[in-house]
């Protein structure tokens, strides 16, 4: 089987910095992504990660390290529109994304 | 917006009754997805189309069924519904059938059953 586990809640103010951990167990592993989505909305893709290492987009960084089976994804310069569900996810072959089952980040001014 | 559009928004059943859910893929993608997402929790892997093939399957029941038509659109479908398939169902799309790690997901379907 495969499981992953995030933080349920972050919380932070506009500006700050923010780390999203994620650990994983699956097999078959291809890769690690990340969505954000905001209530009631569907979810949006942010970043993927397949090998070992930072990926940069903007304010968002995601890392992944395959031998430690560990992810993060990293928010910079928080903004309230940011406030919204941050999920993980493992690709596996021959299937589709597994979610981990998300953590709801809270930015206040 | 993602060019993934699901009908209908919203659906209210009561328990025994059966459902169909549909989802227009974004242009040039030959994937779906079908996810499950209760309130709070992450969204659950129901099953893949791939080419009108499934293409992978989760933890759900056989009366969660599928089909996906030679234009890429896909429907799900769940009979004897029961009081725990209250939730948003996902459709996202992708493009290849193996690896998908961008999916596109549709507004979702909020269904609740009574």
């Amino acid at each position: 089987g495969q499981s992953l586990e995030q933080p349920s809640e972050v919380t932070a103010v506009e500006g700050a910095i923010v780390q999203i951990n994620c650990t994983y167990q699956t097999s078959g592993f291809y890769g690690l992504s990340w969505y954000q989505q905001h209530d009631g909305g569907a979810p949006t893709f942010l970043s993927y990660n397949a090998l070992d290492g930072l990926e940069e987009t903007g304010r968002f960084s995601s890392f992944l390290s395959r031998s430690d089976s560990y992810g993060y994804l990293l928010l910079q310069e928080l903004q309230m529109k940011d406030s919204a569900s941050y999920f993980c996810a493992v690709g596996q072959a021959g299937t589709a994304l597994i979610f981990g089952k998300g953590t709801t980040l809270s930015v206040s001014s | 917006e993602t060019g993934v559009t699901q009908s209908p928004t919203h659906l209210i059943k009561t328990r025994g009754q059966q459902v169909t859910l549909r989802c227009s893929s974004q242009s040039g993608h030959n994937t779906v997805s079908w996810y499950q997402q209760a309130l709070g929790q992450g969204p659950q892997f129901i099953f893949q189309y791939y080419r009108e093939e499934e293409n992978g399957r989760g933890n759900f029941p056989p009366r969660f069924s599928g089909l996906q038509f030679p234009n890429y659109s896909s429907e799900l479908n769940v009979n004897a519904l029961e009081l725990d398939d209250s939730a948003l169902y996902l459709c996202a799309s992708s493009l290849g059938g193996g690896q998908n790690e961008k999916l596109f997901f549709g507004s979702g379907t909020q269904l609740s059953v009574l």
